[in-house]
């Protein structure tokens, strides 16, 4: 079974910075591309970034709103994404999502299976 | 970016109604398109892929349809299972971008 969950959600500062996983098990995980998306409370889906799997070299991808902050990663021995969030803004406050992304052998389609969330509020 | 328009923002109806939802990309995005729905409080659940596929699991009654700027997601029968909020994602080019979300609301 899929399952993705999410973890270092928490209250921080405006201009601080923190690190959130996403342990991931009952798939290959190196095969697979995955995605962070996160949701302000009350808004919609915002897209974050996306890691692409190991044999496109874990490559990333992210939005203008997060680029230059945000980096993701991956650790293939512990099977967990990670995005580390730097000078975090009060509009950065929301609920952060790790999805695997479903992909063909051409296209990809966003998240298939998705984790619970974790809620990162920024805020003095 | 791309930009992905969804109408209406809201919708009434009732059990077993036919809704239909659709969602215009400002640029073409051949059938890179998928639909999710999100209930209060949970995750996006994955509906239809490709803007036509359905995904795994997901019953029959939801079909998408479209390609290029135009796309629409039908419930041929609306279930009370079936009110939450949808969104429509398109994944052809970086940064991908989500329409603003269709609330499915009671009658």
């Amino acid at each position: 079974e899929v399952q993705l969950v999410e973890s270092g959600g928490g209250l921080v500062q405006p201009g601080g910075s923190l690190r959130l996983s996403c342990a991931a098990s009952g798939f290959t995980f190196s095969d697979h591309y995955m995605d962070w998306v996160r949701q302000a409370p009350g808004k919609g889906l915002e897209w974050v970034g996306r890691s692409r799997n190991k044999p496109n070299t874990y490559s990333t991808e992210y939005a203008a709103s997060v680029k230059g902050r945000f980096t993701i990663s991956r650790d293939e021995s512990e099977n967990s994404l990670y995005l580390q969030m730097n000078t975090l803004k009060t509009e950065d406050t929301a609920v952060y999502y790790c999805a695997r992304v479903l992909c063909t052998s051409t296209t990809c389609y966003g998240g298939d299976y998705w984790g619970q969330g974790t809620l990162v509020t920024v805020s003095s | 970016a791309i930009q992905m328009t969804q109408s209406p923002s809201s919708l009434s109806a009732s059990v077993g109604d036919r809704v239909t939802i659709t969602c215009r990309a400002s640029q073409g995005i051949r059938s890179g398109l998928a639909w999710y729905q999100q209930k209060p409080g949970k995750a996006p659940k994955l509906l239809i892929y490709a803007a036509s596929s359905l995904q795994s699991g997901v019953p029959s009654r939801f079909s998408g349809s479209g390609s290029g700027t135009d796309f629409t997601l039908t419930i041929s029968s609306l279930q009370p299972e079936d009110f939450a909020t949808y969104y429509c994602l398109q994944d052809y080019n970086f940064p991908l971008t989500f329409g603003g979300g269709t609330k499915v609301e009671i009658k």
